[in-house]
């Protein structure tokens, strides 16, 4: 079958970095992705990862390793607002976009 | 110049009744979706279309029709509601089907089904 695994919930404190993991096996890969979704909204495109390495955007970045079928998301200098939950996302060979369970963050003062 | 909108935002209805939820996005995406979130908060994929196509069609009851008049529009009708319908319901588009195409979500429908 096809499942992504992330941890359900991650506590850290403001100022701190945070690393979210996330494994997959799907059918076909056609790319990982990260969205963010604060209680109550809708999820938000936050990265893409097609190819092995880090792409950093601002304060998050993304790592992929396909031949591990692992990713991570990383969020430095953590803030109040970045509390929220974080799916990884895998487009298989169908095309469609499966998602993760979803990891909960929780930001502390 | 909301870009993914979906209506209503709150929908309450008994069982056994039928509910639409319309989607409208207008940033020229040739994708649509419909995604379920349950009490978990895990999204589900049930439809895709592209261009009017469907695509995409997981194991959801027939209950559960979409429809798509043009590459703008999705629209979900469900029949003969029951309790475990009860879930948030997002609309999203993307530019296409590549990997690469982030999804647009709408800001949900939260369905309660008593």
């Amino acid at each position: 079958g096809q499942s992504l695994e992330q941890p359900s919930e991650v506590t850290a404190v403001e100022g701190a970095i945070v690393q979210i993991n996330c494994t997959y096996q799907t059918s076909g890969f056609y790319g990982l992705s990260w969205y963010q979704q604060h209680d109550g909204g809708a999820p938000t495109f936050l990265s893409y990862n097609a190819l092995d390495g880090l792409e950093e955007t601002g304060r998050f970045s993304s790592f992929l390793s396909r031949s591990d079928s692992y990713g991570y998301l990383l969020l430095q200098e953590l803030q109040m607002k970045d509390s929220a939950s974080y799916f990884c996302a895998v487009r298989d060979g169908g095309g469609k976009l499966i998602f993760g369970q979803g990891t909960t963050l929780q930001v502390k003062p | 110049d909301t870009a993914v909108s979906q209506t209503p935002k709150y929908l309450v209805t008994q069982m056994g009744n039928d509910k639409s939820i319309k989607c409208e996005q207008n940033l020229g995406h040739d994708t649509m979706y419909w995604y379920k979130q349950d009490s978990k908060k895990f999204l589900k994929i049930m439809f895709s279309y592209n261009n009017k196509e469907l695509i995409i069609n997981e194991t959801v009851p027939n209950r559960f029709s979409p429809k798509s008049p043009d590459k703008a529009h999705l629209n979900l009708h469900i029949n003969s509601l029951e309790l475990g319908d009860s879930a948030v319901y997002f609309c999203a588009s993307s530019q296409d089907r590549q990997g690469s195409s982030p999804l647009h979500f709408g800001n949900g429908t939260r369905l309660t089904v008593t």
